[in-house]
């Protein structure tokens, strides 16, 4: 599976959009970029996925940038409830296995 | 959306002791589970891959006579420490998942081993 990076921290003011990076330029054509969220003392929580076209549900949009070699979570409105480890995963098809890397903390403030 | 559920939440023990860890699909048949353990302020670590009516697949490093997984239907998956000691001490958690669909966590179980 293609490694990814992050930075290791954030913060974000509460009501404001939350952008957070992730880099994987070792993706090939077949992984997609997932990302789950681990909210302290508690499981991870899946957020949203994507291969190459830019994805949007009720929690986040995720965008693909067109080379895939990296991609930008957003959370249009973060709240306080947002703060957590955000986890930007790579995942080949038919490979169910996720490997977890260090994450990114995004603090939210008042 | 898809809920897992884990149990217990919470359990200390004395050194020595065997504890099991149940992990439940609740609204769908999971194909493959997975068990994952945290230390404080670290990441998940994958320990094993579990398919129902097979046997689990370890990731290196874990002793799979220690950490015994039973995967006896598809809604249902037990881990199970043996002869626990203060160093097994974490924050196990479990996922499920059908056929390239994201994965489900619990919410986790911390062990502390006296």
């Amino acid at each position: 599976d293609a490694k990814t990076t992050q930075p290791p921290s954030m913060d974000c003011a509460e009501g404001r959009a939350a952008n957070l990076p992730c880099n994987h330029s070792t993706i090939s054509g077949n992984e997609y970029v997932y990302w789950y969220r681990q909210i302290h003392s508690q499981g991870p929580q899946y957020i949203i996925h994507g291969l190459k076209n830019n994805e949007t549900n009720e929690m986040a949009s995720l965008i693909i940038t067109e080379d895939r070699k990296s991609s930008t979570l957003i959370l249009p409105h973060a709240t306080l409830r947002d703060t957590a480890v955000y986890y930007c995963i790579v995942r080949g098809v038919g490979d169910d296995k996720l490997i977890f890397g260090t994450g990114t903390r995004l603090q939210v403030f008042p | 959306g898809a809920v897992v559920s884990q149990h217990p939440s919470w359990v200390i023990c004395k050194s020595g002791t065997s504890v099991k860890i149940e992990c439940r699909s609740l609204d769908f048949q999971a194909t493959t589970m997975f068990w994952y353990r945290q230390f404080p302020k670290q990441s998940l670590m994958l320990m094993a891959t579990s398919n129902e009516g097979s046997k689990a697949t370890y990731e290196q490093g874990v002793e799979k006579d220690k950490f015994l997984i039973n995967h006896a239907s598809l809604t249902l998956s037990t881990l199970t420490v043996t002869s626990a000691h203060p160093e097994d001490s974490s924050f196990y958690i479990c996922s499920a998942t059908k056929s390239n669909q994201p994965q489900h966590f619990g919410d986790g179980t911390r062990l502390s081993i006296l």
